[in-house]
């Protein structure tokens, strides 16, 4: 398998405008997870899915972040209006839950840059 | 989730073995240990989990006090390629995997 796919692997947009990122995840896998990373705030989860179903989204940072899932095989990431501050890595992870030992599966992860 | 608490940085010596600890005295009993790890630039990577007897991989051993109240991860022959951010996470059932600070482990030739 080839792993978790991101895409793109960076991103520069000007302030205001949308960006939208991208996750293929392993196939089988139930579980997809969104993380953003900064050097402030480290890793932070933004929200999850089970089985193309949302399950908590309590760390979506606010309105301008979407997230959505409408296949087993492709989740987008989206931010729109951008702004300065969304400037972060960006990584999407995939697990297959098998009881308690969830391990997770990271992609490489998308730099985005909003100048 | 129970917190956890590790140093934020530590040495080794390439061949020697690392050591890094973890702190979690709130662990419940339903409660795994993980061990995460990211090389710069790259997504954090699995390395090892366990709930209270010791484990082995072949990437490092884990090892859980009785009381579970701490952990201590080890890389019996450090690398220069296990340069690296090491999270200790303590997370129950179908918990969230929340990440903390970690430990930056430097190995030097």
């Amino acid at each position: 398998d080839a792993g978790v796919i991101q895409s793109p692997r960076h991103e520069v947009t000007e302030m205001g405008q949308e960006v939208t990122l991208r996750c293929k995840p392993i196939s089988g896998h139930d579980y997809l997870f969104w993380y953003r990373q900064t050097m402030m705030r480290g890793l932070e989860l933004l929200i999850y899915f089970n089985n193309n179903v949302p399950i908590d989204d309590s760390g979506m940072p606010e309105d301008r972040f979407s997230a959505k899932m409408p296949n087993a095989s492709f989740s987008t990431l989206k931010i729109q209006p951008s702004e300065p501050r969304d400037s972060a890595v960006y990584f999407c992870a995939s697990s297959k839950l098998q009881g308690t030992n969830e391990k997770l599966f990271f992609g490489s992860g998308t730099q985005l840059s909003v100048l | 989730d129970a917190k956890t608490t590790q140093p934020p940085s530590m040495d080794c010596a390439e061949g020697r073995a690392a050591n890094l600890p973890c702190n979690h005295s709130t662990i419940s009993g339903n409660e795994y240990v993980y061990w995460y790890r990211q090389i710069h630039s790259q997504g954090p990577q699995y390395i090892i989990h366990g709930l209270k007897n010791n484990e082995t991989n072949e990437m490092a051993s884990l090892i859980i006090t009785e009381d579970r109240k701490s952990s201590t991860l080890i890389l019996p022959h450090a690398t220069l390629r296990d340069t690296a951010v090491y999270y200790c996470i303590v997370r129950g059932g179908t918990d969230k995997l929340i990440f903390g600070t970690g430990t930056r482990l430097q190995v030097f030739p």
